[in-house]
C-alpha cells in the first residue's frame, strides 16, 4: 500500500523552463517531507525538506511546497537545466525511529 | 555533507553463494542504518532499520534469515544475503542517519547484485 505517491513516472521540460514535480501522501501524522534526487545506479542524494509546521521552503532554484489539508506536496525547479536530468522521489518520514517511506518517483528529463 | 560509503558497488555471484555488502558512515556517527531494495523503475522498499548494538528490525515480508544483518558500531552495518539466488538479484542500497542531525538521511552508493 503506497503511502506516498507519484502519479507521474516522467516529467519533459526545456531547459530554462519550470519543472513541477507532485506528490501525494495519506497519513497525516508525517512530520517532515524531503526530496531526494537519484541517478542511474547511484544512491539518492538529499535535496531539500520541509517540516510539517511550515508551507514553503527554498534553497536556490528549488522550492518545496507543502499543503497538509490536501496531504499534497511539490518540488519547484526554476529555471531548469539539464543537469537537473535525473529520479527525483518524494519521501516522508514517519514518526518511528525516523523511517522513510519512499514514493515511486519521477524520472526528470530537461532537454536544450 | 555526510558520506555514506557503500561496498562493493556491483558483485556478481553464483547461486547458492552468500554475499556480504558493507555501508559505512564516514564522517558521523550512525545509531541507525537503513536497508533498502530497489527493483526495475520501482521505488525503494525498505528492507530493515538497523541499530547499532540491537537486533535489526525487519519490515514485513522480508526473510531475516536470508538477510543477515549487522550493525557492530556506530559506522559500520553490514548487509548479508545468504544463499543467494536469482531472484535475489537486485540495487540494494543502505542509508545513515545523523544523530546529531535528527532530520536527513544519507545515502550510500548502491550495490548491484547480480545472482547467476
Amino acid at each position: 500500500d503506497q503511502q506516498v505517491k507519484q502519479n507521474s513516472p516522467s516529467l519533459s521540460v526545456q531547459e530554462g523552463r519550470i519543472s513541477i514535480l507532485n506528490c501525494d501522501y495519506t497519513n497525516s501524522m508525517f512530520d517532515y517531507f524531503l526530496w531526494y534526487k537519484k541517478y542511474p545506479a547511484e544512491g539518492p542524494t538529499f535535496l531539500i525538506s520541509i517540516s510539517s509546521i511550515k508551507d514553503k521552503n527554498e534553497d536556490g532554484r528549488f522550492t518545496v511546497f507543502l499543503n497538509k489539508s490536501a496531504k499534497h506536496l511539490s518540488l519547484h525547479i526554476v529555471p531548469s537545466q539539464p543537469g537537473d536530468s535525473a529520479v527525483y522521489f518524494c519521501v516522508v518520514r514517519g514518526s518511528t525511529l525516523g523511517r522513510l517511506y519512499f514514493g515511486r518517483g519521477t524520472q526528470l528529463t530537461v532537454w536544450p | 555533507g555526510a558520506v555514506v560509503s557503500q561496498h562493493p558497488s556491483r558483485v556478481i555471484c553464483k547461486s547458492g553463494t552468500s554475499v556480504k555488502i558493507e555501508c559505512r558512515s564516514l564522517d558521523f556517527q550512525a545509531t541507525t542504518m537503513f536497508w533498502y531494495r530497489q527493483f526495475p523503475k520501482q521505488s525503494l522498499m525498505l528492507m530493515a532499520t538497523s541499530n547499532e548494538g540491537s537486533k535489526a528490525t525487519y519490515e514485513q515480508g522480508v526473510e531475516k534469515d536470508k538477510f543477515l544483518i549487522n550493525h557492530a558500531s556506530l559506522t559500520l552495518s553490514t548487509l548479508t544475503v545468504t544463499s543467494a539466488h536469482p531472484e535475489d538479484s537486485s540495487f540494494y542500497i543502505c542509508s545513515a542517519r545523523d544523530i546529531l542531525r535528527n532530520t536527513e538521511a544519507f545515502f550510500g552508493q548502491g550495490t548491484r547484485l547480480t545472482v547467476v
